[in-house]
């Protein structure tokens, strides 16, 4: 089987970096994807991680690390919209992914 | 520019009875496949389909049903419905090639059995 652990929930406030961690266990594992959900809405693409290491796109980075089976996404310069649930989920293949329950991030001003 | 079409976005079926969810995308994508999201978890994958006339069984098939006729449609069949299978469904996409870890989702269809 497969599994992912991510936080619950994660508080913060405008202007501050929340990063958010993922540990997995997998088999047939391709890579690490992070997407966005905001209540009620379809779940958006962030990035993906097939290699160790840090993938920058804006404002949002993502980190993965084989060997420890961790990878993480952060978050600079929060914004009041950035208020949404994130999850990771490991690729095992022809795009077929396995999610973790998610982490509520809350950013108040 | 429509992307991954859902339809219907919400329908309320009694104990027992049959549907279809309808899923259309118009960018061409090989890899298309079928989740369901309840409260407080993550999406899990129903089944899914790497081309046309090929799908196979995801983590929680059981009483659903697929096909893949041509490459834009992927309808997803609820056979005898039950009040567990209340969920919100969504559908998704995703090139091929390089198998970026990168899914194209609709909107989702809200669906209670009761």
């Amino acid at each position: 089987g497969q599994s992912l652990e991510q936080p619950s929930e994660v508080t913060a406030v405008e202007g501050a970096i929340v990063q958010i961690n993922c540990t997995y266990q997998t088999s047939g594992f391709y890579g690490l994807s992070w997407y966005q959900q905001h209540d009620g809405g379809a779940p958006t693409f962030l990035s993906y991680n097939a290699l160790d290491g840090l993938e920058e796109t804006g404002r949002f980075s993502s980190f993965l690390s084989r060997s420890d089976s961790y990878g993480y996404l952060l978050l600079q310069e929060l914004q009041m919209k950035d208020s949404a649930s994130y999850f990771c989920a490991a690729n095992s293949g022809y795009s077929t992914l396995t999610f973790g329950k998610g982490t509520m991030l809350l950013v108040s001003p | 520019n429509a992307g991954v079409t859902q339809t219907p976005k919400f329908q309320v079926l009694k104990t027992g009875q049959s549907m279809t969810l309808q899923c259309a995308q118009d960018m061409n994508h090989e890899y298309m496949s079928w989740y369901r999201q309840d409260p407080g978890m993550g999406l899990r994958l129903i089944h899914y389909s790497v081309g046309a006339g090929i799908t196979d069984q995801g983590e929680v098939p059981n009483g659903y049903n697929v096909s893949r006729s041509t490459t834009e449609d992927f309808p997803l069949r609820l056979l005898l419905a039950a009040p567990s299978q209340t969920s919100v469904y969504f559908c998704a996409s995703s090139y091929s090639s390089g198998d970026t870890g990168e899914l194209f989702f609709g909107e989702g269809s809200r669906l209670t059995v009761l």
